[in-house]
């Protein structure tokens, strides 16, 4: 069980473009889901906290325009990456937690290239 | 804020070697403590986790104690084998209030065990 998947896997876009990547928990409802960023030989950076209903929250120093993120549903939440740049390369991993429990379960991840 | 060390890696170790990864944080309150285990090309998986000080998370023959006095968790395993090899992250959960449920990681520990 707890099972949370991601689409795409993975992505090559042009700079200037918009790419969007979703977030999936497949068995469980899932009110809140976190957005991370994960550079090569790095740690987990929290981007943004993903409340179903309601506006993220997001971490210092990450632009809310630049990264939308949308909570649509109790199972879904996407993050879109606008005007996607060199610089935003990057493997985006979200998770997501049951109410009931304090445990965040990963989605596989995401590797986006901005050429 | 919170914020979690771990001990640098790369560790490097033989088949049936005994294996400790430093964890030590700062927070406040009584945060929830997890490691994490990322295989490679696959998205972070929890491996165990401890709720409260002086629980032992314990999984896949891999054993972490939350100890309060020293602010630690590591993670030790009697006998690594060569499917242990992964990047291992120690991460803690806020205690409450706006911190509820936000990890904060590690910089992660690569381990590679040999034959």
């Amino acid at each position: 069980g707890a099972v949370v998947s991601q689409h795409p896997s993975w992505v090559i876009c042009k700079s200037g473009t918009s790419v969007k990547i979703e977030c999936r928990s497949l068995d469980f409802q899932a009110t809140t889901m976190f957005w991370y960023r994960q550079f090569p030989k790095q740690s987990l950076m929290l981007m943004a906290t993903s409340n179903e209903g309601s506006k993220a929250t997001y971490e210092q120093g990450v632009e809310k325009d630049k990264f939308l993120i949308n909570h649509a549903s109790l199972t879904l939440s996407t993050l879109t990456v606008t005007s996607a740049h060199p610089e935003d390369s990057s493997f985006y991993i979200c998770s997501a937690h049951p109410r009931t429990s304090d445990t965040q379960y990963f989605g596989p991840g995401t590797r986006l290239t901005v050429l | 804020g919170d914020s979690v060390t771990q001990m640098e890696g790369p560790v490097t170790l033989s088949e049936e070697a005994f294996l400790t990864i430093n964890c030590t944080y700062t927070a406040t309150g009584y945060p929830s403590l997890f490691w994490y285990v990322q295989y490679p090309g696959e998205g972070l998986q929890l491996l165990l986790k401890a709720t409260k000080a002086d629980d032992k998370g314990s999984n896949k023959g891999f054993e972490a104690t939350y100890r309060k006095e020293t602010t630690s968790f590591h993670l030790e395993k009697g006998s690594v084998q060569v499917s242990d090899s992964a990047v291992y992250f120690c991460a803690l959960s806020g205690a409450g209030g706006t911190s509820y449920g936000k990890l904060t990681f590690g910089q992660g520990t690569i381990l590679t065990v040999h034959p």
